[in-house]
């Protein structure tokens, strides 16, 4: 089972980007995904959980859905800001519930 | 408010064990999975494993690190700890220790630096 991301993706400040994360399997469709901000020299950290959930602490201009018909996730940034520029992760879990994460994909805000 | 910090040395010779220490502050012990990721230079997060406590302890590592790896919790001294036997230089990179409640990998340490060296 593995997560598959973009490389990278580009927007300008004040727009709204989408990061998709597809699943090699129909495993997305039975579990949860979470979603990881990692700045450079940081460790990674929780900005979406259980698909949709926003951790104490991060915006609402985060947030998260997934289509399970198409065995995909996405994480949605809206309003972007200088500071999102970051190196950003989903995760989720194989059949054996064993975690996965996906390659990762770098924001960059122009 | 509960912390994670990661010990150990930073430099292992090839073919050696290495050894790590996690040590949670401020925070329980028990229902968590307490987890080991690591992350190769310039590269993505690769899930090692994890030890489970709830009045008996349990395991589960990466597929392909099953053999080498081996994590242990000391719930006296609230640690936990990492072993990777047999390293090559693959084995290089930022090592994490995290917590996970049910899905969620809530907290995380800062990690640590980890250079195997032939």
């Amino acid at each position: 089972f593995t997560l598959t991301q973009p490389p990278s993706v580009s927007e300008s400040p004040g727009k709204t980007v989408t990061i998709t994360c597809s699943g090699s399997s129909g495993r997305i469709a039975n579990t949860f995904v979470q979603w990881f901000q990692q700045r450079p020299g940081s460790a990674p950290t929780s900005v979406i959980y259980e698909d949709t959930k926003r951790p104490s602490g991060v915006p609402a201009r985060f947030s998260g859905s997934v289509d399970r018909s198409s065995n995909s996730a996405s994480l949605t940034i809206s309003g972007l800001r200088t500071e999102d520029e970051a190196d950003y992760y989903c995760q989720s879990f194989d059949n054996s519930n064993y975690v996965v994460f996906g390659g990762g994909t770098k924001l960059t805000v122009l | 408010q509960v912390q994670l910090q990661e010990s150990g040395p930073g430099l292992v010779q090839a073919s050696e064990t290495l050894s790590l220490t996690c040590t949670i502050s401020g925070g329980a012990i028990n229902n968590y999975y307490w987890s080991w990721v690591r992350q190769s230079p310039g590269r993505g997060l690769e899930w090692i494993g994890f030890v489970y406590h709830t009045g008996s302890t349990s395991t589960h590592y990466h597929p392909s690190l099953w053999t080498r790896a081996s994590i242990s919790l000391d719930t006296v001294n609230n640690q936990f700890f990492l072993e990777l036997s047999s390293v090559t230089a693959a084995d290089s990179g930022i090592y994490f220790c995290a917590r996970r409640s049910e899905w969620h990998f809530d907290l995380w340490g800062r990690g640590t630096l980890v250079t195997v060296s032939s």
